[in-house]
């Protein structure tokens, strides 16, 4: 299957700032790659999809980019309410895979 | 606006089965995945199966042997069954709507499907204990 890999694992970011989260697949996954938030204690929601389309309702600071075997989410002028684990998905080879997740603190 | 709402026991003696259900409404059924997504405690995300809306279903290789995933069109709803429950099978289970980006041939006849999940439920925590 499609490992997923995602660093840092942690990342700590002060509010304003901007916040670089990679995701690395172990094959290429064309551009079926999404992103997911995760608050603590709430499910997962969708950011992006399509490597780098904003799911319905979700701010524009939440930048997507990436192709083949390299991603990243970009979250710019980041809010408190960004505290979360975000997740990385790929949906182009069977089974669909996540990444680990990277974990974004607010100083 | 579609939401899901899952319900079913949330406390499971080893070797019992798991039973879930996952209600659709403010959307049809028709047209997309629906898919069971667990996450063990304190872990990442794990794929458990889907159910397509012409009642197609694929499985976790992992998990395929203990899965099985029902459609009941009638009642806007699909449930997940997982047999022989360990500790192992200890997480929150959700229910989530996929949207469909390609499909694919599955060797042996049927398809995959690749896709995204845009809906989720809050999660319902399962616990297997003795």
């Amino acid at each position: 299957e499609t490992v997923m890999t995602q660093s840092p694992a942690t990342l700590s970011v002060s509010p304003g700032d901007s916040a670089t989260l990679s995701c690395r697949a172990s094959e290429s996954v064309d551009r079926r790659l999404g992103w997911y938030q995760q608050r603590p204690g709430q499910a997962p929601r969708l950011l992006i999809y399509g490597a780098s389309t904003r799911a319905t309702g979700i701010p524009v600071r939440f930048s997507g980019s990436g192709s083949g075997t390299e991603f990243t989410l970009t979250i710019s002028s980041l809010q408190s309410e960004d505290a979360a684990v975000y997740f990385c998905h790929q949906y182009n080879n069977w089974p669909q895979t996540f990444g680990q997740g990277t974990k974004v603190d607010i100083k | 606006q579609v939401q899901l709402q899952q319900w079913g026991a949330g406390l499971l003696k080893p070797s019992a089965t798991l039973s879930l259900t996952c209600g659709v409404s403010g959307e049809s059924l028709s047209g997309y995945s629906w898919t069971w997504v667990r996450q063990p405690p304190g872990r990442g995300l794990q794929w458990i199966g889907e159910i397509n809306h012409d009642g197609r279903t694929n499985y976790s290789p992992s998990l395929e042997s203990r899965v099985t995933i029902l459609l009941d069109t009638s009642q806007d709803r699909f449930s997940l069954r997982l047999t022989s429950v360990t500790a192992a099978d200890t997480a929150v289970y959700y229910c989530a709507r996929g949207i469909n980006s390609r499909i694919a041939a599955r060797p042996g006849g049927g398809y995959y499907s690749f896709y995204y999940m845009d809906v989720w439920d809050k999660g319902t925590p399962v616990i297997v204990s003795s």
